[in-house]
């Protein structure tokens, strides 16, 4: 299996939004709707963000969303803060009880 | 609230066995949820390594095909905590370990071990 793709890198400007794209194929994004994203600051450990494609865990600000289209999902950062500025991985269900990671977006807010 | 802390060894030999625990408290691993392992190796990704589900799921197991060979992910009740044993480990190995709680449903994972490093190095 191999990784879900993502952009090694995105970028904005305090209070923009910015959209970082995750895709797969049919049996991982395309065929589930298990897609969840991480953000992980230097030397932390991974935070889920974003849950079942769009859902977010309590205490996560709704300046996070995410959707998915076909074998592509995103994850879109509304009002940009300087707090966003980390690593961005997302996630899908693979079947037969397998996951799978994209190798990662670092974001920098300007 | 739960927590996951992982221990073990912080340097291991090339081809030998890589050993870690996850202690957790905060809940019983009986009660429901997968447990599983995740990880970094420096600088680069997160990967998937596998998981064990509870009691509810007959201690199901499942591997990342590519360490399958040689994975093993075990539970003790009696201790609420779980463990990996990763086999003839070469220098790829060398990575941030964590260990997880992860909904089962949707394969997402809840909450995260603060991450230990293990160094494979003669």
């Amino acid at each position: 299996q191999s990784a879900l793709t993502q952009p090694p890198s995105a970028s904005g400007s305090p209070g923009q939004s910015v959209t970082i794209s995750c895709t797969g194929t049919s049996s991982d994004v395309g065929g589930h709707n298990y897609v969840s994203w991480y953000q992980q600051h230097p030397g932390k450990a991974p935070k889920l963000i974003i849950f079942e494609v769009t859902k977010r865990p309590s205490g996560v600000p709704d300046r996070f969303s995410g959707s998915k289209s076909g074998n592509t999902a995103s994850l879109t950062v509304s009002g940009l803060q300087a707090e966003d500025e980390a690593d961005y991985y997302c996630s899908s269900y693979a079947g037969n009880d397998n996951v799978i990671f994209g190798g990662g977006t670092t974001l920098t807010v300007l | 609230q739960v927590q996951l802390q992982e221990s073990g060894p912080g340097l291991v030999k090339p081809s030998e066995t890589l050993s870690l625990t996850c202690a957790v408290s905060g809940y019983s691993i009986r009660d429901g949820f997968y447990w599983g392992w995740i990880r970094q190796p420096p600088g680069k990704g997160l990967e998937w390594i596998g998981s064990v589900g509870s009691m509810y799921h007959n201690w199901a197991t499942s591997y990342n095909p590519s360490l399958k060979s040689r994975v093993t992910i075990s539970v003790d009740t009696s201790k609420n905590q779980f463990s990996l044993k990763l086999n003839s480990v070469t220098a790829a190995d060398t990575a941030v370990y964590y260990c997880a709680r992860i909904w089962g449903g949707s394969s997402h994972v809840e909450n995260w071990g603060q991450g230990t490093l293990v160094t494979v190095s003669s």
